[in-house]
């Protein structure tokens, strides 16, 4: 079945460091790959996306590209800063199944000044 | 536009009591999905609703249904509710295949 496995956090960051989370999937057909970002106490924010391979998703200084030969669609930021101190979900919705999403475990991100 | 909304905030219920949440869809949405976040854990989806039925369904019991009325606002009801039904509860709304919009979730606790 369709699956997302990304990395096991916490991670802890100094301000302006750079920053890699990675996640790779399983999925029987053609998925749109998705980022999104959980603050203290709210629901889920849609970061990034990228429909098709090749296709690189960008916001707010974040970038994730859909990697098919490897699986891949690992988010990473130039500089972080405190304000990116959230928890970071990996998500997949496969075509072939209609529009139901498959999370990860989520990423744990605390950047200190 | 308000977004996704979902109703209440908080709630706290007793093991074998049954539970209603709420959820209204962004505008323009007609699609809505239900998902159980359990402590530390990502999303877990339980159903999906489109044009008043239930369109696809994840791995939860029977206890857990569902409705959606025509102003594409939805309900999620559990039944018989156990120890380990105690999570945030996520709404999403989606039009086509399009990303989800999730609302701020509900938090079950069950004593």
């Amino acid at each position: 079945g369709d699956s997302v496995t990304q990395m096991e956090g916490p991670v802890t960051l100094s301000e302006e460091a750079f920053l890699t989370i990675n996640c790779t999937y399983t999925a029987t057909g053609y998925p749109s790959l998705f980022w999104y970002v959980q603050y203290p106490g709210e629901g889920l924010q849609l970061l990034l996306k990228a429909t098709k391979a090749d296709d690189k998703g960008s916001n707010k200084g974040f970038e994730a590209t859909y990697r098919k030969e490897t699986t891949s669609f690992h988010l990473e930021k130039g500089s972080v800063q405190v304000s990116d101190s959230a928890v970071y979900f990996c998500a997949l919705s496969d075509d072939d199944t209609g529009n139901q999403f498959y999370f990860g475990t989520g990423t744990s991100l605390t950047v200190i000044p | 536009d308000a977004g996704v909304t979902q109703s209440p905030t908080h709630l706290i219920k007793t093991r074998g009591q049954q539970v209603t949440l709420r959820c209204s869809p962004k505008s323009g949405h007609d699609t809505v999905s239900w998902y159980q976040q359990a402590l530390g854990q990502g999303p877990q989806f339980i159903f999906q609703y489109y044009e008043e039925e239930e369109r696809q369904r994840g791995n939860f019991p029977d206890r857990f249904s569902g409705h959606q009325f025509p102003n594409y606002s939805s309900e999620l009801n559990v039944n018989a509710l156990l120890l380990g039904d105690s999570a945030l509860y996520l709404c999403a709304s989606s039009s086509g295949r399009n990303e989800q919009y999730f609302g701020p979730g509900t938090r079950l606790t069950v004593t």
